[in-house]
């Protein structure tokens, strides 16, 4: 078990570019979250996958973003087009589906730098 | 409306005094989840605990103890001698049993430092 694994760390980029940022979940687990943190803030809930399918997406998510998870492994986030507001971590978290509102488990994040 | 208050941003205290970070939390769920996480410098979110609503019980792990009052809807953390180590962000968040993603709804954080 090697946690949860997220790349890159941190990316800068130029407004109006894309960006893409993937994770790779602990491998027994089915559940697969993305959230959001900005500075003094807690993380806030993007979207969630159980195995392959997206089942719940927040209103944060703009339709600048998209997120897969196309085997149920590995999810990627695509922001496109970025502003800089969208200069923030982003963490991903993964859960089994073993008992109800089990713990997630985190990433180190990849911090955005749009500038 | 679910949501979770962490009054204060930050404290700071100095090694081995105790201190208590508040939460307070909203819901209109009878089947909910408490949990607290902690945040160091390097950015990764460690689990710290997990409670369900009906368990009402104190709960303490070696320095780390939390006190859970469904009365005043408050799920409070205590650090016992606290230590350098401890230096970080720590945040309660709170996940409801509807069924689908389960996700969580943490508050803003507190901000500890502990000085030598």
């Amino acid at each position: 078990d090697t946690g949860v694994s997220q790349d890159p760390r941190h990316k800068i980029t130029k407004r109006g570019q894309n960006v893409t940022f993937r994770c790779d979940p602990i491998s027994e687990h089915n559940r697969l979250y993305w959230y959001r943190q900005t500075l003094g803030q807690g993380p806030e809930f993007l979207t969630y996958f159980q195995n392959e399918a997206q089942l719940e997406k927040s209103r944060l998510l703009s339709d600048r973003f998209s997120a897969e998870r196309p085997k149920g492994s590995f999810s990627t986030l695509e922001i496109q087009r970025t502003e800089q507001g969208d200069s923030a971590m982003y963490l991903c978290a993964s859960s089994p589906r073993t008992e109800k509102n089990t713990e997630a488990f985190f990433g180190q994040g990849t911090r955005l730098t749009v500038v | 409306a679910q949501k979770v208050t962490q009054a204060q941003t930050e404290i700071s205290v100095v090694e081995k005094e105790d201190v208590t970070l508040d939460c307070v939390y909203e819901t209109r769920d009878t089947t909910y989840y408490l949990f607290w996480y902690k945040q160091p410098p390097s950015g990764e979110l460690v689990f710290l605990i997990r409670r369900n609503s009906f368990d009402e019980q104190n709960e303490i792990s070696g320095r780390y103890s939390w006190n859970f009052q469904k009365s005043t809807s408050s799920f409070n953390f205590t650090i016992t001698a606290s230590q350098v180590v401890d230096s970080a962000v720590y945040f309660c968040a709170l996940s409801f049993s509807q069924g689908g993603s389960e996700k969580l709804v943490f508050g803003k954080g507190t901000k500890l430092t502990v000085n030598p």
